[in-house]
């Protein structure tokens, strides 16, 4: 099965630095990779999705970017603040109608980030 | 404001007791996920329905039980066959099990033993 690989486990930057996580995956068939984040006490928040046709993808202060070939994929938060104080989880799925594999996502261990004014 | 409603937000269990979680959406999501999440890793699944009375298990389904009778409900009962039940306990759901569907979470229950 997947299995997904989550680096750095803590994170902390300065205000207005740069934060970037990288995750792993093994099954070359995944082709969907969601980013979450967890505020203490809450579940979790897709921030931002990439399928693999697709090599990167922006929303504001976030973007992630997608290596088939060496089946990485990466979180980039620019200009951070304070409120990106959060643990944030990678994930990786297979989504096609196959029996073994609806919607099923393998997460990451998480990366625990800490913006410091 | 449609969402997920994990009630309660923190519960506690004696030695050999059932005790059942509750999860409630009104997305009109036919699927429905539920995960376990402990320090330091990633979230497990649990079991998991596409539509009404159906489900399958997930990863770590042994010691676990839910039912789907309604779309909008999606309890999980942690059984006393559950040896390690501490955990944060995440519904999640999306809708459907079609491609490109996030899933959206609850809030969490959080379970301890006593």
């Amino acid at each position: 099965g997947e299995n997904v690989e989550q680096h750095p486990s803590t994170l902390s930057v300065q205000e207005g630095d740069s934060a970037v996580i990288k995750c792993t995956y093994s099954d070359s068939a995944s082709n969907y990779f969601p980013w979450y984040k967890q505020e203490l006490g809450k579940g979790p928040q897709l921030i931002i999705d990439i399928r693999s046709n697709v090599g990167e993808k922006k929303d504001q202060r976030i973007a992630v970017t997608l290596n088939k070939t060496a089946k990485h994929f990466s979180l980039h938060i620019t200009e951070t603040q304070p409120e990106d104080s959060a643990v944030y989880f990678c994930a990786a799925s297979i989504l096609f109608l196959t029996t073994d594999s609806w919607g099923k996502l393998q997460f990451g261990a998480g990366t625990q980030v800490v913006v410091t004014p | 404001d449609g969402g997920i409603t994990q009630s309660p937000k923190y519960l506690f269990r004696k030695e050999g007791q059932n005790v059942t979680l509750s999860c409630e959406q009104n997305l009109n999501h036919d699927a429905m996920y539920w995960y376990r999440q402990d320090p330091g890793q990633g979230l497990r699944l649990i079991y998991y329905s596409q539509i009404v009375n159906d489900f399958q298990k997930g990863d770590i389904a042994e010691g676990y039980s839910v039912s789907r009778e309604k779309k909008e409900s999606f309890p999980l009962t942690v059984t006393s066959a559950q040896k390690n039940p501490t955990a944060f306990y995440l519904c999640a759901s999306s809708i459907d099990l079609t491609r490109f569907r996030p899933q959206h979470f609850g809030d969490g229950t959080r379970l301890s033993i006593l």
